[in-house]
């Protein structure tokens, strides 16, 4: 079955413990991306790596790192994280950047404290 | 920059009525244009999608067209079901990005 996965599903950590959240997708994708979705909001992309090795700030990218180092996955990384970033992320992949068939993850609800 | 305005929600309807949600979008170009569904506790889903203008996709009876005229892709559907409710989002394809509106929740009571 075609899937993005992500893990964990929910998280509650204290500021300043870094973490990663990790996305693994089985479709052999090149394109994949990570969103925040607040509440008001919509959905904000955070990065975006168009191949392995190949990454790129998307619109919020302030106290957030990635890695594409295998083609199948795409971790989030949070080196200090800080109560403003308590949010539901979304880890999305696509067989190219025009996102015609873009499958996403289902989610991490994460809330730093 | 590029942007998606969706209608407010909630939008509340009863089984077997009408159904439009209105999106409208600025872009440079003529940007593919998607529907994206979330239902409680899931990812996002993608309901439908346009490539080109005048196009019209259309999945589980919802039915958006293209209309690069009045930069629209409202969404649409005859006869909604209970089990349709959920957050709908538009979006379109900007770049290396796709743009989000902010989510129109629908609530479809029996």
């Amino acid at each position: 079955e075609a899937q993005v996965t992500q893990n964990p599903r929910y998280l509650i950590t204290v500021t300043g413990k870094k973490l990663t959240v990790t996305c693994s997708q089985n479709m052999n994708h090149e394109y994949m991306s990570w969103y925040r979705q607040d509440p008001g909001l919509g959905l904000r992309q955070i990065y975006y790596s168009m191949n392995v090795e190949v990454t790129d700030k998307g619109d919020v990218p302030e106290g957030y790192k990635v890695s594409r180092k295998e083609k199948r996955n795409f971790p989030l990384i949070l080196e200090s994280p800080s109560p403003n970033q308590t949010s539901l992320y979304f880890c999305a992949s696509s067989p190219n950047q025009r996102h015609t068939e873009a499958f996403f993850g289902q989610g991490t609800r994460l809330t730093v404290v | 920059g590029d942007s998606v305005t969706q209608m407010e929600g909630p939008v509340t309807l009863s089984e077997e009525a009408f159904l439009t949600i209105n999106c409208t979008y600025t872009a440079t170009g003529y940007p593919s244009l998607f529907w994206y569904v979330q239902y409680p506790g899931e990812g996002l889903q993608l309901l439908l999608k346009a490539t080109k203008a005048d196009d019209k996709g259309s999945n589980k009876g919802f039915e958006a067209t293209y209309r690069k005229e009045t930069t629209s892709f409202h969404l649409e559907k005859g006869s909604v079901q209970v089990s349709d409710s959920a957050v709908y989002f538009c979006a379109s394809q900007a770049g290396t990005a796709l743009i989000f509106g902010k989510g129109t929740t629908l609530s479809v009571s029996s």
